[in-house]
């Protein structure tokens, strides 16, 4: 069964303070993985795709990468603004669900001023 | 109007009411989904339309019906609604199935 997990479950940092947040997943192929932000009573909001081991994105403070088994979300010198909840979502490649995203339960960060 | 579009925002309903939540996307997208968000859970796929045709029916209650006119829009239909049904539902679309998926802001629907 094709399973997601991110942890931590919960982040405080101090503006500034860099951190990284990790999805370790489980599926029987991976077609991509997906990162998106979600603020409190909001919809996600896509952040990044990754498709192959290796490959790495950026957007402002933020930086994805992919290995075979898990993802990375790194941030570098947050504002008070980046608080909100990461989600990581995988697309398997399996038949019946190869359209699919899994979702984790997220990493709830929160960045003191 | 851009990106996906959901109304109401916030429902309150009795367990006897029926409504409907609308979803709409202006990006010409040609497939669709509904989600349920509970406090700590993981985002729960409902159902997934493709050019306006059910794809996907992921063991969900029939006191949730979906409807898909269009490509652009979609509906969920509720009735008789238990109080475990409160939740954040989500919509969203995208290009094509299994393509990067764009979410509406969602509704906050509380069932008394």
């Amino acid at each position: 069964e094709d399973q997601v997990t991110q942890s931590p479950e919960a982040l405080r940092l101090q503006e500034g303070e860099s951190s990284s947040l990790n999805c370790s997943y489980t599926v029987s192929g991976l077609r991509g993985l997906f990162w998106y932000r979600q603020d409190p009573g909001k919809g996600p909001e896509f952040l990044f795709t990754l498709y192959s081991a290796g490959e790495e994105k950026e957007k402002e403070r933020l930086k994805a990468t992919l290995t075979k088994k898990e993802s990375f979300l790194h941030i570098t010198a947050p504002k008070p603004e980046d608080s909100a909840t990461y989600l990581c979502a995988v697309r398997p490649i399996s038949s019946g669900s190869a359209r699919q995203l899994t979702f984790g339960s997220g990493t709830q960060l929160t960045v003191l001023p | 109007e851009t990106g996906v579009t959901q109304t109401p925002r916030h429902l309150v309903m009795g367990m006897t009411n029926k409504k409907s939540l609308k979803c709409e996307q202006h990006l010409g997208h040609n497939a669709m989904y509904w989600y349920k968000q509970s406090a700590k859970k993981p985002l729960e796929l409902m159902f997934v339309y493709n050019f306006k045709e059910q794809t996907e029916n992921n063991s969900v209650p029939s006191r949730f019906s979906p409807e898909c006119p269009n490509s652009s829009h979609l509906f969920l239909h509720l009735h008789t609604l238990q109080p475990e049904d409160s939740a954040l539902y989500l919509c969203a679309s995208s290009q094509v199935l299994g393509d990067t998926q764009y979410f509406g802001p969602g509704t906050r629907l509380t069932v008394l």
